[in-house]
């Protein structure tokens, strides 16, 4: 089945810095989405990318389908952006399934 | 919209014990989906359904039973808990599987004893 690796697993910044995460699909997709996993548990859509870029505040997401990955960037961090970061996509033959990645885990420090 | 919702919100279970855990939505899609999260872990999927009366394994479905008779519910059924079922159980929902955006209730956390 498909394999879906995101990097880095484990990131840790200062407030107000700017990040970029990566997720990488071993099999073409025509979709995919990301999740920010709060430190309360909660899983909360950020986007849903079939292509190209998009933009919410301080979030924004591209996907390169073609090459099989995509990037969450997150610009002026803040404490409330720690949690962990899912991206999943679409799998089986009917795009029935939703495969998630392995996640990163982002811890930021006031 | 409530959006997905499952209940209880936490439960702890002796080793033996049944029980179901509810998902309903209200946004009249097709798709739903049973994950488990293991601490420190990503989600894995135990069931999924593309519609009533329809459902299918998932990556991990062994100790788990679901049925899917209305388009809003999907209930997951332990049988027998084992403490290799203490996780955190979210269901999802999505119009169309994974080719539209899938949205997920608020979790339940089981602890077996």
């Amino acid at each position: 089945g498909i394999q879906v690796e995101q990097s880095p697993p484990d990131l840790i910044l200062q407030e107000g810095a700017n990040s970029t995460l990566r997720c990488n699909f071993s099999d073409s997709v025509n979709n995919l989405q990301w999740f920010h996993q709060n430190p309360w548990g909660q899983l909360i859509n950020l986007f849903y990318i079939p292509s190209g870029t998009k933009q919410n505040g301080r979030l924004s997401a591209t996907t390169v389908a073609t090459e099989r990955y995509s990037l969450l960037y997150i610009s002026s961090s803040q404490t409330t952006d720690s949690g962990v970061y899912f991206c999943a996509v679409p799998t089986n033959f009917g795009n029935e399934k939703l495969t998630f990645g392995t996640g990163t885990r982002l811890t930021i420090i006031p | 919209n409530a959006g997905v919702t499952q209940t209880p919100k936490f439960r702890i279970l002796k080793i033996g014990q049944s029980m179901t855990l509810q998902c309903t939505q209200d946004m009249n899609h097709n798709y739903m989906y049973w994950y488990r999260q293991d601490p420190g872990m990503g989600l894995k999927l135990i069931y999924y359904s593309v519609g009533a009366g329809i459902t299918d394994k998932g990556e991990v479905p062994n100790g788990y039973n679901v049925s899917r008779s209305t388009t809003e519910d999907f209930p997951l059924r332990l049988e027998l808990a084992a403490p290799s079922q203490t996780s955190v159980y979210f269901c999802a929902s999505s119009y169309l599987g994974g080719n539209t955006e899938a949205f997920f209730g608020q979790g339940t956390r089981l602890t077996v004893v």
